[in-house]
């Protein structure tokens, strides 16, 4: 089964520094999108991707954050420069404009946990 | 602005008993609904799904019934698993395919022998 893949499962990191987290969606997928969960608290979106460019993007989604699709596979979440409260689970995920079957066609990958210290 | 309201957790029950985990929901115009579980370590999967009005989405012996007049999506199970401990979300979107999700806070399971 197709599946969306996050590297790396866990990174810490220092306050101030940048960090980029990496998803590789699912290759039929067309919208991609990040999502974080800071512990204890609900799953909120940040950021959707369509075409090349943000289609939408959340209060959350200030200038310290971009992300970039740097070539076919790659689906990337930039935080230029960390805080103690960007700590927090990232989800990536992709979908599929024309969603048939149980799954909706709406995958999420397995989450980057972000420890910033 | 859309917002899913789901019962705080951790669920404690034992192993067969009955599960039922609350969710109501506030959106403009006619939302699909959606259950999602996350297993420790894990992503969140869609668990079942339901795009209109009485509709009742089911999958792995979970049911949950889409009630537009009491705006809820309450999951449940006849009969619990130790397997079926996880986190539940219970969560919404405004467009089929290509839309944001709103998401409940999440409800822990934990289900003993």
């Amino acid at each position: 089964e197709p599946e969306v893949t996050q590297t790396p499962s866990h990174q810490v990191t220092q306050m101030g520094q940048e960090v980029i987290l990496r998803c590789v969606p699912i290759s039929n997928h067309l919208y991609f999108y990040w999502y974080r969960q800071i512990l204890g608290q609900k799953v909120e979106f940040l950021v959707s991707f369509y075409n090349n460019e943000i289609s939408e993007k959340s209060e959350i989604f200030d200038d310290q954050f971009s992300v970039e699709r740097p070539d076919g596979s790659n689906f990337t979440l930039k935080i230029r420069s960390t805080k103690l409260e960007d700590s927090a689970m990232y989800f990536c995920a992709s979908s599929d404009p024309y969603p048939t079957g149980k799954d909706y066609g709406y995958t999420f990958g397995s989450g980057t946990r972000l420890t910033v210290v | 602005g859309d917002s899913v309201t789901q019962m705080e957790g951790p669920v404690t029950l034992s192993e067969e008993a009955f599960l039922t985990i609350n969710c109501t929901y506030t959106a403009t115009g006619y939302p699909s609904l959606f259950w999602y579980v996350q297993y420790p370590g894990e992503g969140l999967q869609l668990l079942l799904k339901a795009t209109k009005a009485d509709d009742k989405g089911s999958n792995k012996g979970f049911e949950a019934t889409y009630r537009k007049e009491t705006t809820s999506f309450h999951l449940e199970k006849g009969s619990v698993q130790v397997s079926d401990s996880a986190v539940y979300f219970c969560a919404l979107s405004v467009e089929a395919g290509y839309s944001t999700l709103t998401f409940g806070k999440g409800t822990m399971l934990l289900v003993s022998p």
